[in-house]
């Protein structure tokens, strides 16, 4: 059970644009940025959008990221095959019980 | 450019420990703060604990404190999280993974590739 709540999976077809949304509680989202991070099969996450909405050089400007609230959300515009991956949203959860990183539990996205 | 690089995969028996070592270059080593992050099959991510190469100073997930040590080595830019009493729960892929500092406004920017660690009898 993941402290922070994704769909498991999302799809759509080649230029389609698609969101994966990120749901936690003020101790999580609502009190820290959030950052997001691509899985392609097989291979070491890879961080993809930082501080909420900030892309590293190198990302596409076709992935953005959004938060309100305690709710983040990631769009990916003109979808492409390579897309096809696990998504992870992450950020800092200062909870009394014992503060540390946690993430969303990943959705898988299917170009179709 | 910036690398971390770990060691190769281990196979343990149920109440063993496992070393791992996470081999960085292309940066300063004491700058950031390296991070464990472990992935079980088919399964999310898990932050395990960081530890700053500045100093040795380190903070473990409640989950893993009393089991996990993680150290360092700056003379060879060098990580190691050491976790004992394996069970077959903690059969994963281990990740290294750097932030610049430990507040909530950090990111992971870089990972090593991973380690695969299988505990089976």
């Amino acid at each position: 059970q993941s402290v922070l709540t994704q769909p498991p999976s999302a799809s759509g077809t080649p230029g389609q644009r698609v969101t994966i949304s990120c749901s936690g509680s003020s101790s999580n989202i609502g009190s820290n940025p959030v950052n997001w991070y691509q899985q392609l099969p097989g291979a070491a996450p890879r961080l993809l959008i930082y501080r909420n909405n900030q892309r590293p050089s190198g990302v596409p400007d076709r992935f953005s990221g959004s938060k309100s609230g305690t709710s983040a959300s990631l769009a990916i515009s003109g979808l492409q095959s390579e897309d096809e991956a696990d998504y992870y949203c992450a950020t800092w959860d200062g909870s009394l019980n014992g503060p540390s990183w946690v993430f969303g539990g990943g959705t898988k996205l299917t170009v179709l | 450019q910036v690398q971390l690089v770990q060691s190769g995969t281990e196979v343990k028996k149920p109440g063993a420990s496992v070393k791992v070592s996470c081999k960085t270059s292309g940066y300063t080593f004491t700058g950031y703060f390296i991070h464990w992050v472990r992935q079980a099959p088919g399964q999310g991510l898990e932050w395990m604990g960081w530890i700053n190469p500045n100093g040795g100073g380190t903070s473990y997930a409640q989950k893993f404190q009393g089991r996990v040590t993680m150290t360092r080595d700056t003379s060879i830019s060098t990580s190691h999280m050491e976790l004992a009493r394996l069970t077959s729960d903690d059969t994963a892929v281990y990740y290294c993974a750097r932030t610049f500092g430990f507040s909530g406004n950090v990111f992971f920017d870089y990972w090593g590739q991973g380690t695969l660690v299988t505990v089976s009898s």
